[in-house]
Order: C-alpha cells, then structure tokens, then sequence
C-alpha cells in the first residue's frame, strides 16, 4: 500500500515567494495533519482535518499560512509571502477518525526560504 | 490540559545492552498512548501504543512499553539495543476522539558498538 505522499520533497525559495506543499493521505483515513519541525521548536501541529473540515487551525503561526483539503485525497499548505524563519520540515499525515488508530506521515518537505 | 514529557534529550547506549526512553504523562480521563520513531530524513513511524488490557505492550522491531498509570509513565524498552536502533523516538498522547495526539519533544537515542 502507498503510504502518505508528499510533495516536493525539497522545495528552495527566496523571501516573498509563494510555497505550495501537497499531500496525498492514505486512500480510506479520514483525518490528515500538519506538522513542522525545527530544531528550535521540535513538532508542531500546525492544523489537521476531519472528513475535509478544518478541526483545529490553532497551530497556524500566522495568517501568511493557508491550508485546504479539496478532497479526500488532496490537501495543501500554502504560505505566501514566505519568510526565512519559515524554514522547516513540513510533515503531513493522516489515520482513521478514531483515538485508538495511529498517525501514519510522509516523508516531508523539507523547506529553504533564502 | 494534556501533556508529554520526555525528561531526557539524549540517551546513550552500547549495543547489545537493555534500552529505556522515558516518557511521563498528565492528562484527565483514560489516556491512549503511543511511541514514534523517526529516523533521519524520514517522517515519523509508529511502534507501539497502548489502549486498554496489560499494561506491557510490545510493538515492532523488539521495542516493548510499560504502562503505570499510578506514576502516569509510558516508558520504553528494548532488552538488547542495536546499533540500528539509533533514531529520534517521540511519546505521545491522546484524550479522546475529535482532538489530536500530543508529541513530547524527542529523546535521540545513540547506541554504540
């Protein structure tokens, strides 16, 4: 089975550019997540949603940063205009709707703003 | 509020010793608890969690939990550390439904040969 897709893998742009990461969830799971990681910070959950539907957007450090889920099998988290600090990995994941299922993540992007 | 703690960022091992990667909890309610590895360049892969039943629960590469719910610790153990078994583990913790997992910080695991 194909696990969580994310692309591109490594993305490389400088301040003020728009950035675009994508994610393809598990065929089936019902709820996907975003997370960055730094060394600074460690993991963040930045947003995650049920059946397509933002839950909790909390995370999102500023309103440069958008996400959205089309479709079941499609989400975006789009920042615009980037900025330096914004440097991170972005991880995606996703699972079924249920508190006993584990979060299954991507491999990354893995993000430069220069 | 519900919370992780992994007291110790690093932890170091030689290989062919017994392993444990602490980690306490603080939540209100029956908590669902869950290890994570993360190896470099990769995202996160699950090991191991623990619902309900005995509190020691066993996952994949040899990696075994224990759950004490009156220290409110998950802790994790291998009897024989490998050198492949160098990675950052993450604890975490869930309440209930309609919220999502709470990661503690990460404790890097270095075994030596």
């Amino acid at each position: 089975d194909a696990g969580v897709i994310q692309s591109p893998r490594h993305e490389v742009t400088e301040m003020g550019q728009e950035v675009t990461l994508r994610c393809k969830p598990i065929s089936g799971h019902n709820s996907l997540f975003w997370y960055r990681q730094t060394m600074m910070r460690g993991l963040e959950l930045l947003i995650y949603f049920n059946n397509n539907v933002p839950i909790d957007d909390s995370g999102m450090p500023e309103d440069r940063f958008s996400a959205k889920m089309p479709n079941a099998s499609f989400s975006t988290l789009k920042i615009q205009p980037s900025e330096p600090r914004d440097s991170a990995v972005y991880f995606c994941a996703s699972s079924f709707w249920i508190v006993d299922q584990p979060q299954h993540f991507g491999d990354g992007t893995r993000l430069s703003i220069l | 509020a519900q919370s992780v703690a992994q007291p110790e960022d690093q932890v170091n091992v030689a290989e062919g010793n017994p392993l444990t990667v602490k980690c306490t909890y603080s939540v209100s309610g029956n908590p669902y608890l869950f290890w994570y590895v993360q190896y470099p360049n990769r995202g996160l892969q699950f090991l191991l969690k623990y619902i309900t039943g005995d509190n020691l629960v066993k996952g994949s590469y040899g990696f075994e939990a224990e759950f004490n719910k009156s220290q409110t610790s998950f802790h994790l153990k291998k009897p024989s550390a490998l050198v492949s078994d160098s990675a950052l583990y993450f604890c975490a913790v869930i309440r209930q439904a309609g919220t999502a997992l709470i990661f503690g910080k990460g404790t890097t695991l270095s075994v030596s040969s």
